[in-house]
């Protein structure tokens, strides 16, 4: 089973700063099955990107994701006062399994 | 209008069971990979199971294989999650997802499964 760790666990930034989030897998996610989502309180998770790099319907441009085999990011170019959520990455694996990493939390400092 | 509905969480004991349905509508249901993803309290996302569009490749995390089972009726545009023998760590709210791609493109809005005496 690939296990996805996430860093950092959270990231304090201000409105208008780039946010870097890493998602590491344990072994090379299968054809770029790797996606990421956004959640904030209360609400369910939405899709922000698949097949590692591919945005989601919606989704602006300033938020992009990239990497492959073992390593992947997610970037936010400039934060949004909406931007400040809690973000997941998940991959998808040849046992059909489905796995999520911890999270990381952006939150405003 | 394009949603997923989950309904039939609740209280329930200690190796109890419980059945969750999720109701689409506004998709081609029958079209699509559905999963169930679910949520303890104050937690991150963990995957719980998958079920092909036919229907005939279902997959469970460990963690509930042998007591959960999944299926759905394509003919009435639902998906169901059967839990049986609860612990305490089941509770959480219960998400019913749409699967393309290896992703969850479409998420219903949960329903609170909670396990206590």
């Amino acid at each position: 089973e690939i296990v996805l760790t996430q860093s950092p666990g959270t990231l304090s930034l201000s409105p208008g700063e780039r946010a870097t989030l890493s998602c590491r897998a344990s072994q090379s996610v299968s054809s770029g099955y790797l996606a990421w989502y956004q959640q904030k309180p209360g609400q369910a998770p939405r899709l922000l990107i698949y097949g590692a790099s591919s945005r989601a319907t919606g989704i602006p441009d300033r938020i992009s994701g990239s990497g492959s085999g073992t390593d992947f990011t997610l970037t936010i170019s400039r934060l949004e006062p909406e931007d400040f959520a809690v973000y997941y990455c998940q991959q998808y694996g040849s046992s059909f399994i489905f796995t999520f990493g911890p999270g990381t939390k952006v939150d405003i400092k | 209008e394009v949603q997923l509905v989950e309904s039939g969480g609740g209280l329930v004991q200690p190796g109890g069971s419980l059945r969750l349905s999720c109701a689409a509508s506004g998709i081609t249901f029958s079209s699509y990979g559905m999963s169930w993803v679910r949520q303890a309290p104050g937690k991150g996302l963990e995957w719980v199971s998958n079920i092909i569009s036919s229907g005939t490749r279902i997959n469970y995390a460990d963690s509930v294989k042998g007591r959960f089972t999944i299926s759905r009726d394509n003919s009435k545009n639902t998906l169901y999650l059967q839990l049986n023998s609860l612990r305490a760590d089941d509770t959480a709210i219960y998400y019913c997802a749409r699967s393309l791609n290896g992703a969850f493109d479409l998420w219903g809005q949960g329903t609170m499964v909670t396990v206590s005496s």
